[in-house]
């Protein structure tokens, strides 16, 4: 299967700091990056959907201005959490999907954010 | 709308067979079924398109119809490496995003 990346795989921060996340496609080109949320023993929760090149598409309730996402290139998107709180700590996973027609996304390892 | 998984949850001795399920309220276009670690990310296994179809590979195998907008995924002479949860995700027929049901997990005792 795809390999996807992420980095960094644990942060810790302290309350009102931003965190960047990156995902990279290691041997596929991304046309579409989703983020996901997952919380602890509970299922993945879609946050927002990039395209490369274009603003992403956030899901009814994911604050835009909080969770910024740039997908630059065909291999990299970011997730920035800004001004991160405590109930932001959650365990974040990007997936990235190879092109049109080919709907299977492969999911990075995650990443685990702590905000102190 | 998100599918619904059952069992939320099985405990089986290693050897034994287990079926998830995952079933939705809207037309599908096709689903899609993962396997969880903890701590891990999601590992793609197998996806099945609308028009109704099976796969499988080694022990693990899946059904999926299409009518009954269900699927199903079988477990046969299960092995401690299958513990984990799954998901199953369903893509609707627009095909914009795929929604993940709430998971099973499955724990296999030696």
């Amino acid at each position: 299967g795809a390999v996807v990346s992420q980095h960094p795989s644990r942060v810790i921060c302290k309350s009102g700091t931003s965190v960047k996340i990156e995902c990279r496609s290691l041997d596929f080109q991304a046309t579409t990056m989703f983020w996901y949320r997952q919380f602890p023993k509970q299922s993945l929760m879609l946050m927002a959907t990039s395209n490369e090149g274009s603003k992403a598409t956030y899901e009814q309730g994911v604050e835009k201005d909080k969770f910024l996402i740039n997908h630059a290139s065909l291999t990299l998107s970011t997730l920035t959490v800004t001004s991160a709180h405590p109930e932001d700590s959650s365990f974040y996973i990007c997936s990235g999907m190879a092109g049109r027609g080919t709907d299977t996304q492969y999911f990075g390892p995650g990443t685990r954010l702590t905000v102190l | 709308q998100q599918p619904v998984q059952s069992p939320q949850a099985v405990i089986l001795r290693e050897g034994e067979d287990a079926v998830i399920n995952c079933s939705s309220s809207k037309a599908l276009y096709s689903v899609h079924w993962y396997r969880q670690k903890h701590g891990e990310a999601p590992v793609f296994l197998m996806i099945l398109l609308k028009g109704g179809e099976q796969k499988g590979h080694d022990k693990i195998s899946a059904s999926f119809n299409e009518k009954k907008q269900q699927s199903s995924l079988y477990l046969t002479a299960s092995q401690l490496s299958y513990s984990g949860t799954y998901f199953c995700g369903t893509l609707p027929p627009q095909r914009d995003k795929i929604i993940f049901g709430k998971g099973t997990r499955l724990h296999i005792l030696p």
